[in-house]
């Protein structure tokens, strides 16, 4: 059983661009959540994921979007990039059934860059 | 609205001390209580967690009990090991109405090194 995956490690961008990270849930799970950590900071909810359908959404602004894929992989995708983007994101999946009772698990994280 | 507040790192100990770190919440109803550890250069990992007061949650000799009456889940270890080294995070599930969706409100998170 493989865990969840998320790519790239690493991504520096520039101010305006656009970019979109990736995620790989892991194997039985249909939920992926997305949070961003600012360093020095605790993870902060961006939105959830549940059947390729938006389940869910914290204080993020509509720049930050997301998709999920049949196979329940995920993308989170941030355009005109700011400074302030720069943070790891996590990426985290749960398993079937009732999403806000199943323990998520987390990936390792991208690290962006906005420079 | 839903919150968790940590105690600020960092936090410096030496092998086989006693640890403490606190944390309280701040939320409507009884939520489920976490603490994730976080290595250098890793993701979030569950430590222990607790979903009812007076719960107990162990993992590893980590031990956190969740305290509705002071709105505590403090988390502790007798004898810290070098390998503990990590930012430990506590973390509540928040709603599963108003957009969260069940989703984890975490701490700052406490920096702990563990020196030989």
């Amino acid at each position: 059983e493989t865990g969840v995956t998320q790519s790239p490690t690493h991504l520096i961008k520039t101010r305006g661009q656009q970019v979109t990270l990736r995620c790989s849930s892991q194997s039985g799970h249909n939920t992926v959540s997305w949070y961003q950590q600012a360093l020095g900071q605790g993870p902060q909810f961006i939105f959830q994921y549940y059947r390729e359908e938006e389940n869910g959404r914290g204080n993020f602004p509509p720049r930050f979007s997301g998709l999920q894929f049949p196979n329940y992989s995920s993308e989170l995708n941030v355009n005109a990039l700011e400074l302030d983007d720069s943070a790891l994101y996590l990426c985290a999946s749960s398993g079937a059934g009732t999403s806000g009772h199943n323990e998520q698990f987390f990936g390792p994280g991208t690290r962006l860059t906005v420079l | 609205g839903n919150s968790v507040t940590q105690m600020e790192g960092p936090v410096t100990l030496s092998e086989e001390a006693f640890l403490t770190i606190n944390c309280t919440y701040t939320a409507t109803g009884y939520p489920s209580l976490f603490w994730y550890v976080q290595y250098p250069g890793e993701g979030l990992q569950l430590l222990l967690k607790a979903t009812k007061a007076d719960d107990k949650g162990s993992n590893k000799g980590f031990e956190a009990t969740y305290r509705k009456e002071t709105t505590s889940f403090h988390l502790e270890k007798g004898s810290v090991q070098v390998s503990d080294s990590a930012v430990y995070f506590c973390a509540l599930r928040g709603p599963l109405y108003g957009g969260s969706q069940g989703n984890l409100i975490f701490g700052k998170g406490t920096k702990l090194s563990v020196k030989p």
